[in-house]
């Protein structure tokens, strides 16, 4: 099975810095990757697959890239409504389709 | 406008069964890939189960493999998950999904979830 490893765990941002969240795949799964958003007590939100392609609706101040084991998702400029915990998940080939562990965007 | 609504969760005791049900709206069902997604209190997402519109290809994680069945009925618009012999590490947040159609198991809407809570 594919593992998914995230960094940091966690992080504590000023609203109006740059965010940056780096997954990792434990083998290639090409452009195969999706980042979600998550807040306490809400289902996920999907903000970008196939690593780099923004979903509807998502603001443009987020935007992922990446390709084969290695991963990054980056807000432009932390708003007030963005603290959240961030998820990657792999969609590649067959499943298991595994999140990484997730990182949690907290107020500095 | 699509919508997806989980039912279903409770308590149940160890070696117990339970039925989720997901009922959707504003799309077309039949058309659409839907998928089981969990999260255990204070954990991260897991992928459970996966079933494609026609239900032609169904996939399952190892940890729910011979225990949970996935299932849907597009007359209903409905998605189903039924799960026996019911363990403590089931307990969580089950979400049911729909999928983008693009990639394997990208879910762009989710329901609010359900919790199961396995527990003598």
């Amino acid at each position: 099975d594919i593992q998914m490893t995230q960094s940091p765990s966690s992080l504590s941002a000023s609203v109006g810095d740059r965010v940056t969240i780096t997954c990792r795949a434990s083998q290639s799964i090409t452009s195969y990757l999706n980042w979600y958003q998550q807040k306490p007590g809400k289902a996920p939100k999907l903000l970008i697959y196939a690593a780099s392609s923004l979903q509807s609706g998502v603001p443009s101040r987020f935007s992922g890239s990446g390709s084969g084991t290695d991963f990054t998702l980056t807000i432009s400029s932390l708003q007030p409504e963005d603290f959240a915990t961030y998820y990657c998940q792999q969609s590649y080939s067959t499943p298991p389709f595994t999140f990484g562990p997730g990182t949690k965007v907290d107020i500095k | 406008e699509v919508q997806l609504v989980e039912s279903g969760g409770g308590l149940v005791k160890p070696g117990g069964s339970l039925r989720l049900s997901c009922a959707a709206s504003g799309f077309t069902f039949s058309s659409y890939t839907l998928n089981w997604v969990r999260q255990a209190p204070g954990k991260g997402l897991e992928w459970v189960s996966s079933i494609s519109g026609s239900s032609s290809y169904i996939y399952y994680a190892d940890s729910v493999k011979g225990r949970f069945t996935i299932s849907r009925d597009n007359a209903k618009n409905s998605l189903y998950l039924q799960m026996n012999s019911l363990r403590a590490e089931d307990t969580a947040v089950y979400y049911c999904a729909r999928d983008l159609g693009i990639l394997g198991a990208t879910s762009d809407y989710w329901g609010q979830g359900t919790l199961v809570t396995v527990s003598s």
